[in-house]
């Protein structure tokens, strides 16, 4: 199986400040079709997790502009411009690429 | 606007049997693949299985195969979440989602709510 590694584990920032977030996979997640199926959930306190970044760095409709997603091959990585109190939960990379479906541990966002 | 609703989750013992249903509503359901994912209490997210929108490919984790049965009724926009000989270890909050095609899966684009299930004597 795909293993995805998550880091940090646990994110402190200041409001306004950015903050970054590290997904790494113990293979390459390049489909045979040539697009990398790596995707970022968000999961605010007592909700459902939401779609906000596909295909490594698109952004779903209504995902502020302060989300970015990058990277390729087995690294990638979801940036915060500036953090704002409604960002804090905990962060999850899924791979599509390959069976089974796998997700990092997560990343938990709190304001400092 | 996509909509997803959960239902069927319940207290059951080890070994019992449960079935989950998510109604789905705002696209055309036929046209899309489907999946479940699971988190148990205080844990990360766990892919249990996906379908596709005629229901004719199906997928597991390891970890469910042969236990647990995902099916479709296309007629009635509702998914469904078979789980048999159920174990401690199944106890979680069980989310339907929507995958991106027909055919298209490891895309999870809208999520229900989800339902708990716990696995106890």
């Amino acid at each position: 199986d795909v293993v995805l590694t998550q880091s940090p584990l646990s994110l402190p920032v200041t409001l306004g400040q950015p903050a970054s977030i590290s997904c790494r996979s113990s293979q390459s997640l390049v489909y045979s079709d040539g697009i990398t199926y790596l995707t970022w959930f968000q999961q605010r306190p007592g909700q459902s997790p939401r779609r906000l970044i596909y295909k490594v760095s698109n952004r779903d409709s209504g995902v502020p502009d302060r989300f970015s997603g990058s990277g390729s091959g087995t690294d990638f990585t979801l940036k915060i411009s500036r953090v704002e109190a409604e960002d804090v939960g905990v962060y999850y990379c899924m791979q599509g690429t390959r069976w089974p479906l796998t997700f990092g541990q997560g990343t938990r966002l709190e304001i400092k | 606007e996509v909509q997803l609703l959960e239902s069927g989750g319940a207290l059951v013992q080890p070994g019992g049997s449960l079935r989950l249903s998510c109604v789905a509503s705002g696209f055309t359901f036929n046209n899309y693949a489907m999946g479940w994912v699971r988190q148990a209490p205080g844990k990360g997210l766990e892919w249990v299985s996906d379908i596709s929108g005629n229901g004719g490919n199906t997928f597991y984790a390891d970890s469910v195969r042969g236990r647990f049965t995902i099916s479709r009724d296309n007629s009635k926009n509702t998914l469904y979440l078979q789980m048999n000989s159920l174990r401690v270890e199944d106890t979680a909050v069980y989310y339907c989602a929507k995958e991106a095609g027909s055919e298209a899966y490891g895309h999870l684009d809208s999520w229900g709510q989800g339902t708990l299930v716990t696995v106890s004597s």
